[in-house]
């Protein structure tokens, strides 16, 4: 098993729907995880992190983490045309040094 | 604030030719330093991290290596480019842990998009 593993999509939303991304973590990983989103091209640029069980709300995006099932998602309120990219999730290992780890990454799309 | 400088942003090669990619890191001191490699339509691929000068972990062996002369400073080389090198290559920093910081997101240089010819 991957670290960090991702459904890679596409994921296709009508604009104004709530978008929900997953992400799995094995056990090789410690509990700070984050979200980053990627337009095409470009390079990751973080949305949130996330480090205790429960949700944790910024605006539009909600991060959820989920220690006993270890699973970390991402909502997306309101879903914007804007919105589609492609969203990494990422950890850091168990290593004891800041060693970050990305999943594969989901595509977005958001239709108009 | 904190700023990351990564060049060049585009870089055509040639099979053979070696290649230096430079990272600096403005507005902190002792950050952890990332290099990462993105191939077409995949994920993100972790190559070497370091937490200090001189101090380098390699994830990916192959013919890349990596290089911290200064505290704010990453430079990833290769002496003889194959294709597969083509990618695009990412450079990112966080900050370095310490007694009561627990952020330790990793924030991205823009880029260099390598094509080995």
């Amino acid at each position: 098993q991957k670290e960090v593993e991702q459904n890679s999509g596409p994921l296709s939303v009508p604009e104004g729907a709530i978008a929900s991304l997953n992400c799995t973590y094995s056990d090789r990983v410690s509990q700070s995880f984050f979200w980053y989103r990627q337009y095409s091209g470009k390079s990751p640029e973080l949305i949130m992190s996330i480090y205790s069980n429960g949700d944790k709300e910024d605006g539009r995006f909600t991060a959820q983490l989920n220690k006993a099932s270890q699973y970390v998602s991402l909502l997306i309120r309101d879903s914007q045309p804007s919105d589609s990219a492609t969203y990494l999730c990422a950890a850091l290992m168990n290593t004891g040094f800041q060693k970050l780890v990305f999943g594969t990454g989901t595509r977005l799309l958001v239709s108009p | 604030s904190q700023t990351i400088h990564q060049w060049p942003a585009t870089l055509v090669q040639p099979v053979g030719s070696p290649l230096s990619l430079e990272c600096t890191v403005e507005g902190t001191s002792n950050p952890n330093l990332y290099w990462y490699r993105q191939a077409a339509g995949r994920g993100l691929q972790l190559l070497f991290y370091s937490i200090g000068i001189d101090q380098i972990s390699s994830e990916v062996p192959q013919n890349l290596s990596a290089s911290r002369p200064q505290d704010r400073q990453f430079i990833l080389s290769s002496k003889k480019l194959l294709l597969s090198d083509s990618g695009f290559y990412l450079c990112a920093w966080s900050f370095r842990p310490y007694r009561g910081l627990r952020n330790t997101e990793a924030f991205f240089g823009q880029g260099t998009r390598l094509t080995v010819v």
